[in-house]
């Protein structure tokens, strides 16, 4: 079983659409959990960190549930500029564990 | 000027050539990170380095070594490369206050 598992997609949506991903990790004892945007052949950039209580960002919301060991992005509203692919990411020690990514394209 | 930088951006070699990827950063971060990036597998962390004299394997070091030659520098080579070392490889930066880590734009690195 990998470490951190998502949904590869491709999710295409229209403009203006909510779209939800998944992801799901297997180490019980991870502490951190990030959401990592990555455009097409250029290098991931943080997009949110993702918190026990839930929070928001704008039109972006993360969900942490430690019980079923599972992250969610919510993207409601999708602009054409939101479409890339989406890394869930988990802190196993010292290091950061990386989902192969969703890939969502947004069409107008 | 970018925080994270990387060279080359691209490189085209044959098997058995000797290849020195090289990444700085101006953030005056301790901790720095060696990844590769294949299609469907997300990033795997090749080196990791915490300071200047502290050196880690990854998850797949095999084939690959580092050197910190200082805070703001950190080398990858491959010995001899071989081409299942086509990939594109990523450097990345943290404090070590944080687990947020920052990239440089990346090495598309073909092997013949």
């Amino acid at each position: 079983r990998k470490e951190v598992e998502q949904d590869p997609g491709p999710f295409n949506v229209p403009e203006g659409a909510t779209v939800a991903f998944n992801c799901t990790y297997s180490n019980s004892a991870s502490q951190s959990f990030f959401w990592y945007r990555q455009d097409c052949r250029k290098e991931p950039k943080l997009l949110m960190s993702v918190y026990s209580s839930g929070n928001e960002d704008g039109r972006f919301t993360a969900q942490l549930n430690r019980a079923s060991q599972y992250i969610s992005l919510l993207i409601r509203d999708s602009k054409l500029s939101d479409s890339a692919t989406y890394l869930c990411v988990v802190n196993d020690g010292n290091k950061l564990v990386f989902g192969a990514g969703t890939i969502l394209r947004v069409k107008s | 000027d970018a925080d994270v930088t990387q060279t080359p951006r691209n490189r085209i070699t044959k098997t058995g050539k000797r290849i020195m990827l090289e990444c700085s950063q101006t953030k005056g971060h301790d901790r720095m990170y060696w990844y590769r990036q294949d299609p469907g597998l997300g990033l795997r962390l090749i080196y990791y380095s915490f300071d200047v004299k502290d050196i880690n394997k990854g998850e797949i070091s095999d084939g690959y070594s580092v050197s910190r030659q200082a805070q703001a520098k950190f080398s990858l080579s491959l010995e001899s490369a071989i081409p299942n070392q086509t990939a594109l490889y990523f450097c990345a930066t943290s404090a070590a206050s944080t687990d947020t880590q920052y990239f440089g734009p990346g090495t598309r690195l073909t092997v013949l």
